[in-house]
Formats: C-alpha cells, sequence, structure tokens
C-alpha cells in the first residue's frame, strides 16, 4: 500500500511563500498530484509531477524527488483566497485505472 | 462546458435507511471514480469504472456499498442499510482516459448525515 504524509495545518502571511510538504511510500510510483479545496468544495488540480524536478505554473510551483519519496507544494505571494486545504495525491502503477492515494491534506490559513 | 455534478449535494439519512448517491461525469470521460471524504481527511478510494465496467471495488468499506454505471456515463454509488460511520462525503470523479498523468475531474460531493 501507500502511506503519504503532509502536515495538518500551516499559517502563512498574505505576500509571503509557504512550501508544503509531502513524502510517501509506494512501490510501483507512477506520478503525483496536488489538488486545492476550499471548504465545501470539491478538489480542484493544481499540478502534476512524474519526472524529478520542479513545475511552474503562475503562483504555484511543484517539486519531485523520487529517490527521496517527497514533493513540495511552492505557493508564492499568497492572498487570502489561497486558505484552503492542500492535498498530495499519489498514483501506484499497481492500482487499477488512475486511482489515487492521497494524504490527509494541509490546512492553510492566510492572515492578513 | 460542465464539469461533474453530484445529486443530492446533502442528504440526511435515518440509521438503517438506504441511501443511493448520483455522478453525472464530464461528458465522453471513460474513467470514473468514487471516494469517501471524512472530516478533516483526505479522500479515500471506494470503487472504479472504466466506461461500464466496474475494474475495482477494492476499496468499498461492507457489502452494504454497491455501485454500477449501467451505461458507462451516470454512475450511482448506493448504500444500504447506513449506519453512523456512513457519515462523510462521497467525491466522484471523472478523467478522460485511463492514461498516466491523466488528471481527475472532481464533483462537489454529496454530504451524507447519518443520524
Amino acid at each position: 500500500g501507500q502511506n503519504i504524509d503532509q502536515p495538518t495545518e500551516m499559517t502563512a502571511t498574505e505576500g509571503a511563500i509557504v512550501q508544503i510538504n509531502c513524502t510517501y511510500q509506494t512501490s510501483g510510483f507512477n506520478g503525483l498530484f496536488w489538488y486545492q479545496q476550499h471548504a465545501g468544495e470539491a478538489p480542484t488540480f493544481l499540478s502534476y509531477n512524474v519526472l524529478d524536478g520542479l513545475e511552474e505554473k503562475g503562483r504555484f510551483s511543484s517539486f519531485l524527488s523520487r529517490s527521496k519519496g517527497y514533493s513540495y507544494l511552492l505557493l508564492k505571494e499568497l492572498q487570502m483566497k489561497d486558505s484552503a486545504s492542500y492535498l498530495c495525491a499519489v498514483r501506484d502503477h499497481n492500482n487499477a485505472g488512475n486511482m489515487l492515494t492521497f494524504g490527509g491534506g494541509t490546512r492553510l490559513m492566510v492572515k492578513p | 462546458g460542465a464539469g461533474v455534478s453530484q445529486s443530492p449535494r446533502y442528504k440526511v439519512a435515518k440509521r438503517g435507511q438506504d441511501v443511493a448517491l448520483r455522478c453525472d461525469p464530464i461528458s465522453g470521460h471513460v474513467s470514473l471514480f468514487w471516494y469517501q471524504q471524512a472530516l478533516g481527511q483526505g479522500p479515500e478510494f471506494l470503487t472504479y469504472f472504466q466506461n461500464e465496467a466496474q475494474l475495482d471495488k477494492s476499496g468499498l468499506p461492507s457489502d452494504r456499498f454497491f455501485a454500477e454505471r449501467p451505461e458507462g456515463s451516470v454512475s450511482t454509488l448506493k448504500i444500504q442499510r447506513t449506519q453512523q460511520e456512513d457519515s462523510a462525503v462521497y467525491l466522484c470523479a471523472s478523467s478522460l482516459l485511463d492514461r498516466v498523468g491523466n488528471e481527475q475531474f472532481f464533483g462537489p460531493g454529496t454530504r451524507l448525515t447519518v443520524l
């Protein structure tokens, strides 16, 4: 099975940078996803990494190191609307389809 | 275009009652997933369909849970004789094809409360 760990909560200041870490253990790694979920809403896709390195998309970047079983999501120029839960999810080729195994989520609070 | 829709958005059931939760995936999406999300937790996989075929149901917590997608489009998750521990948000997701990297698009979920 998979074991995915991420911090439960983080707090940051508007305009700052925050890094949310995720570590995972899986036997057949086949990609890592980050999703954003506002309270009471659907998770929405942020980024996907399958090769080592950094993927940048506007204010959001995601990094992956497969040898370390480690990823992070970097949010720059934080805005109040970035207050949400951030979900790290891993795909394993041993699982049917492309089902995702999620971590517990990191609840980010952005303060003025 | 329209995203994934789910109905009802909220459902309150008495313990022992049967419930049916509906998912309308994005048109043309081959893969459909059901997840269960407890309060403050990440989603947990329940079952997976490729078109009308249910290829993985290993996440269904008990035989009281049943899912179908008879025509390869709309899916229904049925829970029989609901228990309080079934209270959660049930998320449906769809993706275009079963390929590496294809993102899953999630619906808003059905919040089930069992009294």
